[in-house]
């Protein structure tokens, strides 16, 4: 059964930079059919999607979150990472990473990480 | 960019109802929807991907249907563990998922 836990800082200053990890365990982040997420929900609102990558390392983000994403990918530690910068209060969420299942060019996030609540205060 | 939005935004229901939820998304975009659902404290649940496709191991009193660009998610009969948020989510064009519809007791 594949899992996937997030680990990081759970409060992070203003303007600095919020960096979470996403490790996987029960199967290998290096099938050619799927690519990897991250997705945060701010306190009682909705999901927002913010960035996926894929083993080889390809990446596409939200266009809203204005370049400040960074998402990498370490085959060896079977683990992939999101880096936010600039952060400010707007930022506190709850981030999740999640496995998107690219099978027949249907993407869908089929397995989740339980979540990570990250605060943005001085 | 494309935006969803569902309705109701919230519902109250009894155990054995039929429920309804609709999703619109603003353009087209194909049968590219999945549908999940989310319990306060935990992690969405994927129930259908593909706008009608039951993900492995879902009940199948959950079902989805779509016409254009409008998007449905019925639960045949409501039970107590299907109280919760319900999320629509498109993969046509990035991703961006709906406001959610919260179900709850009547």
């Amino acid at each position: 059964q594949l899992q996937l836990q997030e680990s990081g800082p759970g409060l992070v200053k203003p303007s600095e930079t919020l960096s979470l990890t996403c490790t996987v365990s029960g199967g290998s982040i290096s099938s050619s059919s799927n690519y990897w997420g991250w997705i945060r929900q701010p306190p009682g609102k909705g999901l927002e999607w913010i960035g996926t990558i894929n083993y080889s390392g390809n990446t596409y983000d939200n266009p809203s979150l204005k370049s400040r994403v960074t998402i990498s990918v370490d085959t060896s530690k079977n683990q992939f990472s999101l880096k936010l910068s600039s952060v400010t209060a707007a930022d506190t969420a709850v981030y999740y990473c999640a496995r998107l299942n690219s099978t027949s060019s249907l993407d869908y996030f089929d397995y989740w990480g339980r979540g990570t609540l990250v605060t943005v205060s001085s | 960019d494309i935006q969803m939005t569902q309705s109701p935004s919230s519902l109250s229901a009894s155990v054995g109802d039929r429920v309804t939820i609709t999703c619109r998304a603003s353009q087209t975009i194909s049968s590219f929807l999945n549908w999940y659902q989310q319990k306060p404290g935990k992690a969405p649940k994927l129930l259908i991907y593909s706008g009608s496709t039951l993900q492995s191991g879902v009940p199948s009193r959950f079902s989805g249907s779509e016409s254009g660009t409008d998007f449905t998610l019925t639960i045949s009969s409501l039970q107590p563990e299907d109280f919760a948020t319900y999320y629509c989510h498109q993969s046509y064009s990035f991703f961006t998922f709906g406001p959610g519809t919260k179900v709850d007791i009547k």
